[in-house]
């Protein structure tokens, strides 16, 4: 089934500023939005937001979600080492009746 | 506090099915989407399938026919049967509670399919 489109890896600098982008379609990332997911080696994933641009209690507001479109973005700032993980965005796919994942983006902070 | 519980790693045969199984707690779980995602090693998520609070179930196309989702709700939990399973089904299972996103997840469960 197909799935949402992220780029494999970014890598930014300590203390800056990260974004990190989820394309899908009006199907999908266009329809009801996306959700943002992290992931360190070794544990199961944990959602950063929802709704496009909702945060979870607990969540940092370092970490900002938006939703142009088709394409969702996640944005990091003041990064910092334990940022380094894997993102995953998520979003419900009406047109399959399917939940579809992106690859994932291996961030990596400098 | 509100947490999903998933049975121990498995090893199994090509062929040989395989049930995973997820007891939530400190939350009423039938009121919620409940799903299954798999995590094959060094790769991505991949959903396979959900029950719904009525109990009806919904698959992904990869697995329909192959996967079995059910529950029991006098004991809160939740399981995932693969049948017939391949060396490629070789990943870390995971169950997860959904209200509109993904926000709760089990510990995960490593199935390996080696002959």
């Amino acid at each position: 089934q197909a799935g949402l489109t992220q780029p494999p890896s970014v890598s930014k600098d300590l203390r800056q500023t990260a974004t990190l982008t989820c394309t899908g379609n009006s199907h999908n990332v266009g329809y009801q939005g996306a959700a943002w997911l992290q992931q360190d080696q070794g544990h199961p994933p944990k959602l950063l937001s929802y709704r496009d641009d909702s945060r979870p209690s607990g969540i940092s507001e370092r970490f900002s979600a938006s939703r142009s479109g088709d394409t969702a973005s996640l944005t990091i700032s003041g990064l910092q080492p334990e940022d380094e993980a894997d993102y995953y965005c998520s979003a419900f796919d009406a047109s399959l009746s399917a939940w579809v994942f992106g690859g994932g983006t291996r961030l990596t902070v400098l | 506090q509100e947490q999903l519980v998933q049975s121990g790693t498995e090893v199994r045969k090509p062929g040989a099915s395989v049930k995973v199984s997820c007891k939530a707690s400190g939350f009423t779980f039938s009121s919620y989407y409940m799903h299954w995602v798999r995590q094959a090693p060094g790769q991505g998520l991949e959903w396979m399938g959900m029950i719904d609070p009525r109990g009806a179930t919904t698959y992904a196309q990869n697995f329909r026919g192959r996967v079995t989702v059910t529950r029991d709700t006098s004991t809160s939990t939740i399981y995932m049967e693969l049948s017939s399973p391949r060396p490629d089904d070789t990943a870390v299972y995971y169950c997860a509670r959904e209200a509109g996103a993904f926000d709760l997840w089990g510990q995960g469960t490593m199935v390996t399919v080696s002959s």
